[in-house]
């Protein structure tokens, strides 16, 4: 059974302080590791999707990395309108996607 | 690009009623839609895989004749909530593929509030 698992579950920030989230996954032939923001009310937002291991991808302050096992999305220098609830996503085949439980971050000013 | 749209955003109705939700994806195609629900501080979880002019496939414990699904078009997924209860009240989300993107990304719609008296 395909298995998403994200910490920490809620992360508190000072702006401009740098962190890192975190997703292990296990499944059987990975069709991409997907970042999804998500701001309360609304729909994901599509950040990244990685492929393979050693691959990363940036988008102003957020950078995505991939390993066999996990993957990080690190946020560097965050302001307050980095505040939401992160979520990562495992593909498999048929497009279907596993997500975790989600990293609720918030970055005080 | 890659834009997805639901209608309505939110919806209030009594119970026994019936609901029908639409997803729509304006600036490309798709021939494969997702719908998911989330409860408060939860995660998306998959409900069902619509396929245009094919019947949807549905996860295990999802109700096919509670949830009915129709992908007429290769922009048009409706999700009709029949006989809504109470325990039916969430946030329901669809996801559509680019299929001329060749990519596996999905997009998301914005979401709709359900709440069922």
């Amino acid at each position: 059974e395909d298995q998403v698992t994200q910490s920490p579950e809620a992360l508190r920030l000072q702006e401009g302080e740098s962190s890192s989230l975190n997703c292990s996954y296990t499944v059987s032939g990975l069709r991409g590791l997907f970042w999804y923001r998500q701001d309360p009310g609304k729909g994901p937002e599509f950040l990244f999707t990685l492929y393979s291991a050693g691959e990363e991808k940036e988008k102003e302050r957020l950078k995505a990395t991939l390993t066999k096992k996990e993957s990080f999305l690190h946020i560097t220098a965050p302001k307050p309108e980095d505040s939401a609830t992160y979520l990562c996503a495992v593909g498999t085949s048929y497009g279907k996607l596993t997500f975790g439980q989600g990293t609720i971050l918030t970055v005080h000013p | 690009g890659a834009v997805v749209s639901q209608h309505p955003s939110w919806v209030i109705c009594k119970s026994g009623t019936s609901v029908k939700i639409e997803c729509r994806s304006l600036d490309f195609q798709a021939t494969t839609m997702f719908w998911y629900r989330q409860f408060p501080k939860q995660s998306l979880m998959l409900m069902a895989t619509s396929n245009e002019g094919s019947k949807a496939t549905y996860e295990q414990g999802v109700e096919k004749d509670k949830f009915l699904i129709n992908h007429a078009s290769l922009t048009l997924s409706t999700l009709t909530v029949t006989s809504a209860h109470p325990e039916d009240s969430s946030f329901y989300i669809c996801s559509a593929f680019d299929i001329l993107a060749m990519a596996d990304t999905q997009y998301f719609g914005p979401g709709t509030r359900l709440t069922v008296l």
